[in-house]
């Protein structure tokens, strides 16, 4: 399994602001994913980040709205970008490891947008 | 269209007893399947999951079931501990781009 954390935990931003979400893994890993869990929702994958090469985004998720870094293969962050009270909900980092299918995810991003 | 379902959005189970958490999925393509326990203010926990070609997994007091025919799987909780209380999320995955796709959830509750 994989330790993961996650910067904030909890953020209540003004709409049109940016906040970025940062996600740190214990051990070198080649796969990172950010999902969204919205109020009453499933979590919604956004999108898959591989070090060295640019985010694959899901359906309906696009770079300039969730731009995505990946400088090196513990780290990654999340900006969610020019924010409506539409985005609140918690974002979730997760990786991979072994080879493995299963996922483990960090705790968790809470953002609030007034 | 939701890949994943999980119809009942709450169960209710005394302790002791048997939970059973269900899960429908219709994407043929899937090949492997997890279940997440998740608490409040904390991301979801890896529980146990299964593989496609098993049609069923146990570890300690949790097993899955899968049912590839009727493209339905089942975890089982015995007995269940009122520590249990959580939101269960199915999840399946399937192909070379590991994505998962997430049911939405059942709230367990175990009553002491």
């Amino acid at each position: 399994s994989a330790v993961i954390s996650q910067k904030p935990s909890r953020d209540i931003c003004q709409r049109g602001t940016s906040l970025t979400i940062q996600c740190q893994v214990d051990s070198q890993v080649t796969m990172m994913f950010w999902y969204r869990q919205q109020p009453g929702q499933s979590l919604t994958l956004i999108a898959t980040a591989n070090q060295g090469s640019e985010a694959t985004y899901e359906s309906g998720f696009v770079i300039d709205k969730f731009p995505i870094s990946r400088p090196n293969l513990t780290f990654s962050t999340l900006t969610v970008s020019n924010m409506s009270p539409e985005d609140s909900s918690i974002y979730l980092c997760s990786t991979r490891t072994g080879g493995l299918e299963t996922q483990y995810f960090g705790p968790g991003t809470r953002l609030l947008v007034l | 269209d939701q890949q994943v379902k999980q119809n009942s959005p709450s169960l209710s189970v005394q302790e002791g007893r048997i939970s059973i958490l269900n899960c429908d999925y219709t994407n043929s393509m899937f090949d492997y399947f997890l279940w997440y326990k998740k608490y409040p203010a904390e991301g979801p926990t890896f529980l146990i999951s299964i593989s496609s070609i098993k049609d069923k997994n146990e570890d300690g007091r949790f097993t899955v079931f899968l049912n590839k025919s009727a493209k339905h799987l089942s975890l089982h909780i015995v007995p269940s501990q009122p520590g249990d209380s959580a939101v269960y999320f199915c999840a399946a995955g399937g192909g070379s781009n590991y994505k998962l796709t997430f049911g939405k959830g059942t709230l367990l509750t175990v009553n002491p």
